[in-house]
């Protein structure tokens, strides 16, 4: 099966500082990738859907300004944590979709620690 | 996207059926029915999706309802391995982005 790869898995910074995260597509393109974020024992919620080569769409109250994404090959897409706080750790999961379609493969998630 | 409703949780014995509601009473004709679950601490794993024809892979059965408003996924022999948050989806084909509900929690046992 198709195989959606994050790095790193795992983070720990202080806060103040920013965080990126990457999810790569390692065996199939993705137009579309999206971007998840799960607190303990919640469920996962949709931040932000971005997109090869156009501006991210971000769900709301999801500030953009904070939580910058960058989806600059059908491979890769970036998230990157501005000036994170403690309330900000959580864990941040991917998924891509394969440009021919079919259903989205998750990432196996990055843990955010911030101090 | 239609709202889903899933028990909380629920038990099985390893080596049993697993069989594992959801009701999506105000599903729309577009809407499909899709399967995941996530390990614990692990990133969600596709299972299965249909539309209104009962669907069959390598993972599980979904049986869908005549009138579409609920569904049941199947696991014919659950192991361990299976013990996991299951999550119904209801959405627009593979176009759409995903809303996760609570989903269910399976715990399967010895």
């Amino acid at each position: 099966g198709a195989v959606v790869s994050q790095h790193p898995s795992w983070v720990i910074c202080k806060s103040g500082t920013s965080v990126k995260i990457e999810c790569r597509s390692l065996d199939f393109q993705a137009t579309t990738m999206f971007w998840y974020r799960q607190f303990p024992k919640q469920s996962l919620m949709l931040m932000a859907t971005s997109n090869e080569g156009s501006k991210a769409t971000y769900e709301q109250g999801v500030e953009k300004d904070k939580f910058l994404i960058n989806h600059a090959s059908l491979t890769l897409s970036t998230l990157t944590v501005t000036s994170a706080h403690p309330e900000d750790s959580s864990f941040y999961i991917c998924s891509a979709r394969p440009t021919g379609g079919g259903e989205q493969f998750f990432g196996p998630g990055t843990r955010l620690t911030v101090l | 996207d239609a709202k889903t409703t899933q028990p909380t949780s629920m038990d099985c014995a390893e080596g049993r059926a697993a069989n594992l509601p959801c009701n999506h009473s105000t599903i729309s004709g577009n809407e499909y029915v899709y399967w995941y679950r996530q390990i614990h601490s692990q990133g969600p794993q596709y299972i299965i999706h249909g539309l209104k024809n009962n669907e069959t892979n390598e993972m599980a059965s979904l049986i869908i309802t005549e009138d579409r408003k609920s569904s049941t996924l199947i696991l014919p022999h659950a192991t361990l391995r299976d013990t996991a948050v299951y999550y119904c989806i209801a959405a627009r084909g593979t176009a759409s982005k995903l809303t996760f509900g609570t989903g269910t929690r399976l715990q399967v046992t010895l």
